[in-house]
């Protein structure tokens, strides 16, 4: 299995700030990464495919890069309703491994 | 617009087997350009991949090593659904159960999948 890990595990941050959030994969992934926001109860919500491509629907304010075993999120101003935690997701090769996430919560 | 409605028993006792349905809407599970996961989520083992099913001139699954000797993902064509089933359960089974489709496309020259649609989740508790 492919281990996916991301940093930091949790982040307090105001309105307005931009917001870097990193996951690294235990080997290369090429470009086989998504990043998705999940709330609390409701099901994760995809922002990010192919490390840097927008979902349709997505402010304009995430964004993705990255490749090999280094990527990165990031929010250029958070608004309040992106308080939520963030998880990456490798899709390189099954089994597919989620990262443990990281919190976003606010300062 | 695609939706995944699930259904299923919120409680199973222990040993048994737990049993979901994801129903579709909006596409089909005999797509040749989607795959329909099971993914669950407990605070022990954060977000976890247990299988797929998809369509490709036949019928292909893949399983995670994890589960791989107790879980089954079947398509329904008859019903447009895809299920779960999950043998042998124990409490460390209890989890918020997610049916998700996942979709393929040509990005920069290259085939991706990503998980775009998901269903509302399950809450699955393994208790006597």
């Amino acid at each position: 299995d492919i281990q996916m890990t991301q940093s930091p595990s949790s982040l307090s941050a105001s309105v307005g700030d931009r917001v870097t959030i990193t996951c690294r994969a235990g080997q290369s992934i090429s470009g086989y990464l998504s990043w998705f926001q999940q709330k609390p109860g409701k099901a994760p919500k995809l922002l990010i495919y192919a490390a840097s491509n927008l979902q349709s629907g997505v402010p304009s304010r995430f964004s993705g890069s990255g490749s090999g075993t280094d990527f990165t999120l990031t929010i250029s101003s958070l608004q309040p309703e992106d308080f939520a935690t963030f998880y990456c997701l490798q899709t390189y090769s099954a089994p597919f491994t989620f990262g443990p996430g990281t919190k976003v919560d606010i300062k | 617009q695609v939706q995944l409605q699930q259904s299923g028993p919120g409680l199973v006792r222990p040993s048994q087997t737990l049993s979901l349905t994801c129903a579709i809407s909006g596409d089909s599970v005999s797509s040749n350009s989607a795959a329909w996961n099971w993914i669950r989520q407990s605070p022990s083992r954060g977000l976890e991949w247990l299988g797929r099913t998809y369509y490709r001139s036949k019928w292909y699954t893949d399983y995670a090593p994890s589960v791989k000797s107790r879980i089954t993902v079947n398509p329904d064509t008859s019903k447009n659904q895809f299920s779960l089933q999950l043998n042998s359960v124990t409490p460390e089974d209890t989890a918020v159960y997610y049916c998700a489709r996942a979709v393929f496309g040509v990005v920069r020259d290259l085939m991706y999948n990503w998980f775009e649609v998901w269903g509302q989740g399950t809450l699955v508790t393994v208790s006597s």
